[in-house]
């Protein structure tokens, strides 16, 4: 099973400010089969990235996905105020099971 | 539109069966897997296992092999997520979701909106 770490648990930042999220890989990701969501409280979560990089349809360009192997990163380029919410990395290469990281919450500071 | 919409909340007691559901409208049922996902309160997403409509193929988890069955009625377009005997750790949210597109490796692109599932004595 891969495991997925994220880092850091929590991040406190002001809207307008630079998020980047970091999900690392117990082991290589095959053809960068890694996934981005964000949930909000009291909701499914979103799919905002796909293929590592992929923006879903829909989602917004100040969202952007990076990384290959086993390091992978989510970078929010300037926050808005919806965007404020939990995100989760799923890998989905390698099954069963596919796997989800612990989450990163980005908080308003 | 393309959406799964799930069964409502219940209340249940240890040792229960259950039975939830997710139907999908909008796109072709048969020709994408479907998998559910377990949100216990104020955690993460965990993967139980996934299925494929159009021939009822079924993965599990190993952590939920044996304690859930995952099926699909194509003739209604709506997979299905049951247990024999429930256990109150089995409180939480279910979501069932849907792969992007024709294919196992693939993201998960839509979502139902969630079954909560409570079982207390």
């Amino acid at each position: 099973e891969i495991v997925l770490t994220q880092s850091p648990g929590t991040l406190s930042l002001s809207p307008g400010e630079r998020a980047t999220l970091s999900c690392r890989a117990s082991q290589s990701v095959s053809s960068s089969y890694l996934a981005w969501y964000q949930q909000k409280p009291g909701q499914a979560p979103r799919l905002l990235i796909y293929g590592a990089s992929s923006r879903a349809t829909g989602i917004p360009d100040r969202f952007s996905g990076s990384g290959s192997g086993t390091d992978f990163t989510l970078t929010i380029s300037r926050l808005e105020p919806e965007d404020f919410a939990v995100y989760y990395c799923q890998q989905y290469g390698t099954s069963p099971p596919e796997t989800f990281g612990g989450g990163t919450k980005v908080e308003i500071k | 539109e393309v959406q799964l919409v799930q069964s409502g909340p219940e209340v249940k007691k240890p040792g229960e069966s259950l039975n939830i559901s997710c139907k999908g409208s909008g796109y072709r049922f048969t020709d994408y897997w479907i998998a559910w996902v377990r949100q216990m309160p104020g955690q993460g997403l965990e993967w139980m296992g996934i299925i494929f409509p159009g021939d009822s193929d079924t993965t599990y988890s190993p952590s939920f092999q044996g304690l859930v069955t995952i099926s699909a009625d194509k003739s209604i377009s709506t997979a299905y997520l049951q247990w024999s005997s429930l256990k109150a750790s089995d409180t939480a949210v279910y979501y069932c979701a849907k792969k992007r597109t024709i294919g196992a490796t693939r993201a998960f692109d839509i979502w139902g909106q969630g079954t909560m599932v409570t079982v207390s004595s």
